[in-house]
């Protein structure tokens, strides 16, 4: 596709309900980040792929976030048990490689009622 | 650890007036990014600044990177309603593209 693309948009859970939030990212990027924005905040990292490799997930509030990107392309954020300070946008980006722009998705935006 | 602060924080003005906004680090950076983000949207990338004391426009916008590459600015000329948003200037962390954002910088335009 042209652009990162993130499924779904918009997602509503009930507390302690499991999510899995996608990200397709431009075709042959190597980087790949998930970041977390609440409302009138800025995006805060949460985990970076390098292909299939996760380099980085110091950012991952807690051990109910995980996320995958098993075949270097597309990424799953999932988070199991969700609680209403999950509520946020996620937005997932990428990146041709190190050190060069990075492209976001729309995001999805999860509310946990 | 590493941050750039930015400021302001808010900023309101008025349509053709303009705008700058400044971020600065305590450590020396290798380069600094800028990303807009609409309201309602995702943050796109503007411009990336590498060498010390470059200076690069794009229309009306002109970015600086100081020479000791520890501060940058945006400049907006003339403002526009379709200049309204928050703009960022994060760190990168670890070489890796890993950005750290701040709370940016809020530009409201009252036409």
């Amino acid at each position: 596709g042209a652009g990162v693309s993130q499924s779904p948009r918009y997602k509503v859970a009930k507390r302690g309900q499991d999510v899995a939030l996608r990200c397709d990212p431009i075709s042959g990027h190597v980087s790949l980040f998930w970041y977390q924005q609440a409302l009138g905040q800025g995006p805060e990292f949460l985990t970076y792929f390098q292909n299939e490799a996760q380099l980085d997930k110091s950012g991952l509030p807690s051990d109910r976030f995980f996320a995958e990107r098993p075949e270097g392309s597309v990424s799953t954020l999932k988070i199991q048990r969700t609680q209403q300070e999950d509520s946020a946008v996620y937005l997932c980006a990428s990146s041709l490689k190190e050190n060069t722009e990075a492209f976001f998705g729309q995001g999805t935006r999860l509310t946990v009622v | 650890g590493q941050q750039v602060m930015q400021i302001p924080q808010y900023q309101h003005v008025q349509e053709g007036e303009d705008f700058t906004t400044y971020c600065n680090s305590s450590t020396t950076l290798s380069n600094i990014q800028w990303y807009k983000q609409r309201p309602g949207g995702h943050p796109v990338f503007l411009i990336q600044l590498v060498k010390s004391g470059e200076v690069k426009k794009q229309k009306r916008l002109t970015f600086q990177f100081g020479e000791a590459k520890k501060n940058s600015s945006l400049h907006i000329t003339a403002t526009q309603t379709t200049d309204v948003g928050t703009y960022f200037c994060p760190l990168e962390v670890n070489q890796g593209g890993k950005l750290i954002f701040g709370q940016g910088t809020e530009l409201s335009v009252k036409p």
